[in-house]
């Protein structure tokens, strides 16, 4: 049973234009969420994270937004660029300090288009 | 500040074999913890490790061992290895918990025939 789930394999968006990944949980323990970007060959790099307690973290062109009575988050990019290309994991970790680990959706492949 | 470390970045076993994987987290992080990454299955927690102690683990077999050393380093181990083992296994290093940042070093793909 997945219980992160990002259903959208891949995302075109052009350059330029906003960039939305979304990602749904079923465990309502989970009350951390973090976004991280993966290129090829590379491990995941952290992008941006968000408390249960709010509902919405920006950090510069990364904005992520949380929804606890939909269990759904987020990830807004903008401007979308031709570097932001790249697969994106939504990872949720619950109480007791993520000790159980980071429960990662399978990702959501992202391509920029000139 | 250097990065977290994984050695080998790639390795080719065969069947029934074992293979340790090592990771060096970044200096002053105390939490490493492993994943592995597979295309059907995406990332998946093995276990963490936090001043030399196992805090959790996740559901893989017992073939898939671990330690972590005084000096925070950490090694993972699998024994009689299948070729379902083949993947990418991920090492990620935090202060105090994953619920930090938890920053992710290069992997080591590891190909069992």
């Amino acid at each position: 049973d997945q219980q992160v789930k990002q259903n959208s394999p891949s995302l075109s968006v052009q350059e330029g234009r906003i960039s939305i990944l979304n990602c749904d949980y079923t465990n309502s323990m989970f009350d951390y969420f973090l976004w991280y970007k993966k290129y090829p060959a590379e491990g995941p790099t952290f992008l941006i994270s968000i408390s249960s307690i709010k509902d919405k973290n920006e950090d510069g062109r990364f904005t992520v937004f949380l929804n606890k009575s939909a269990k759904h988050l987020s990830l807004h990019i903008v401007p979308s660029q031709p570097g932001d290309s790249a697969v994106y994991f939504c990872a949720a970790s619950g109480p007791g300090g993520g000790a159980d680990g980071l429960t990662f959706g399978k990702g959501t492949h992202l391509i920029i288009q000139p | 500040k250097a990065g977290v470390t994984q050695t080998p970045r790639y390795l080719i076993k065969t069947r029934g074999q074992q293979v340790t994987l090592s990771c060096s987290p970044i200096s002053g992080h105390r939490s490493v913890s492993w994943y592995q990454q597979t295309p059907g299955q995406g990332l998946q927690f093995l276990f963490e490790y936090f001043s030399e102690t196992q805090r959790n683990k996740g559901n893989f077999p017992g073939r898939f061992s671990g330690r972590q050393f005084s000096n925070s380093r950490s090694e993972m181990n699998v024994s009689t290895l299948e070729l379902g083992d083949s993947a990418l296994y991920l090492c990620a290093s935090s202060t105090l918990t994953v619920n930090t940042e938890a920053f992710f070093g290069q992997g080591t793909r590891l190909t069992v025939v």
